[in-house]
Formats: C-alpha cells, structure tokens, sequence
C-alpha cells in the first residue's frame, strides 16, 4: 500500500513565524505536490516536483516556498506564516511516466495561523 | 486551461444510480481526467480515470463524449458510504499549470 505521510494533523502558529510542513511518501514517487484546500474552492496547487530538486509554482505560490532534497520527501515552509494562510494543507505524490495519472494523498495538516 | 465546473450538490437514495458531469471546455490533448472522492478529515482518494470513450472498473464508470468538453461520472447503486465530495481532475503531469481541480460536488445519499 502506498503511505503518504504528513508531520502533523494541527499546528497551530503565529503570525510572522516561520513554518515547515513535511511529507514523505513510501513508494519511490518522482511527483510530488503541495496543495491547500479551502471550503468553496477545492484543492488549489501550491507547488509541484516532478524529481529531487526540481519544483514548478503551482496556481498560489506566493508566500511559499519548497523543498526537495530527497526523493521521498517533499516540503512546505511558509517563510512568513500570515493569517490568510490558515487552510487545509493535502501533500500528494504520483508516478511520473505513466497514463496513470493516480495521486496519493495524504491525511492533510490543518493549519491555524494566529 | 482547462478550468472545470462541477455541481456544488447533489442528493440521491440508496440504492440508485448518481451521475455527476463536470465540464472542461477548454480541455487540451494531453490531457487526461480524473475523478477523486473525499471523506471529511481525509485526503482525497482516486475513483477513476479516463481519456476518451468509457472506462469502468469496480466501482465506477466515467463517460467521455467525443469531443472532451464535458466528463460523468457514474455511480451505480449507491449506499449511505458514499455521501463524500467528488472532485474532476483535468491534466497533463507534465506541468503544474495544467493541474486543475473543480471545486468538488457534494453527494449526500440518504437511506
């Protein structure tokens, strides 16, 4: 079974903190995403990586940034937490390659920023 | 790109065949769609997927007429399980900008 882990289910900060969401997939994965959910607007991409190192910005990457320095592990930092940031955040990964266009997701963080 | 529209809504009974069409008019070729369903607190959960034509496995159906400008997916005899929220997945995984998710329909399905 594929096993899409992400650090935390609540975190809780404060405005103008620094903050890191990680996500590790288990199934040597090229693609990885980053996405926030909002009620009444779906899923929204942040950020994807299609191989270590690699990221292409996603629909909202202002006040975000990634990190992939190894293939199974993709993260998140929100270099300065604002309120507006408070959201579901889902990581995802999926081969590359394929017709099979399968996402994994996560269970999400839900993030509160005060 | 290939924005998707989906019904906010939709309610049915146990036991009946739901249908739920998100459109995508601008789709390009590349592009695949794909079919997600969500419980609350919990990542979304692939269905199906498809290109063109009919696909259908264990648990769904998705229909795509020729000209790809709309997609449904079908869902026969269901119970109260499957109350979640479905979203259309339009996209190529070359690219991120060519990753688009609706907004997602909400299925309630009562006894």
């Amino acid at each position: 079974d594929v096993k899409v882990t992400q650090s935390s289910r609540y975190l809780v900060k404060r405005t103008g903190e620094k903050v890191f969401l990680e996500c590790v997939q288990d199934m040597d994965h090229e693609n990885m995403f980053w996405y926030r959910q909002d009620p009444g607007l779906g899923l929204r991409l942040i950020y994807f990586s299609y191989d270590v190192k690699m990221k292409e910005k996603g629909d909202i990457p202002e006040g975000y940034s990634v990190s992939r320095e190894k293939k199974e592990r993709f993260s998140l930092i929100l270099e300065s937490a604002s309120t507006n940031q408070t959201s579901m955040y889902l990581c995802a990964s999926s081969l590359r390659g394929t017709t099979s266009h399968e996402q994994y997701f996560g269970p999400g963080t839900r993030l509160t920023v005060t | 790109l290939a924005k998707t529209t989906q019904p906010i809504s939709m309610d049915s009974y146990e036991g009946q065949e739901v249908n739920i069409t998100c459109s995508h008019n601008n789709i390009a070729t590349n592009d695949y769609i794909t079919w997600y369903q969500q419980f609350p607190s919990q990542g979304p959960r692939f269905i199906i997927q498809g290109y063109k034509t009919k696909v259908t496995n264990e648990v769904a159906s998705l229909f795509i007429p020729a000209d790809r400008k709309s997609s449904t997916l079908s869902l026969p005899r269901v119970s109260l399980s499957d109350t979640a929220v479905y979203y259309c997945l339009v996209g190529a995984y070359s690219s991120a900008s060519k990753i688009i998710f609706g907004s997602g329909t909400r299925l309630s399905i009562r006894p």
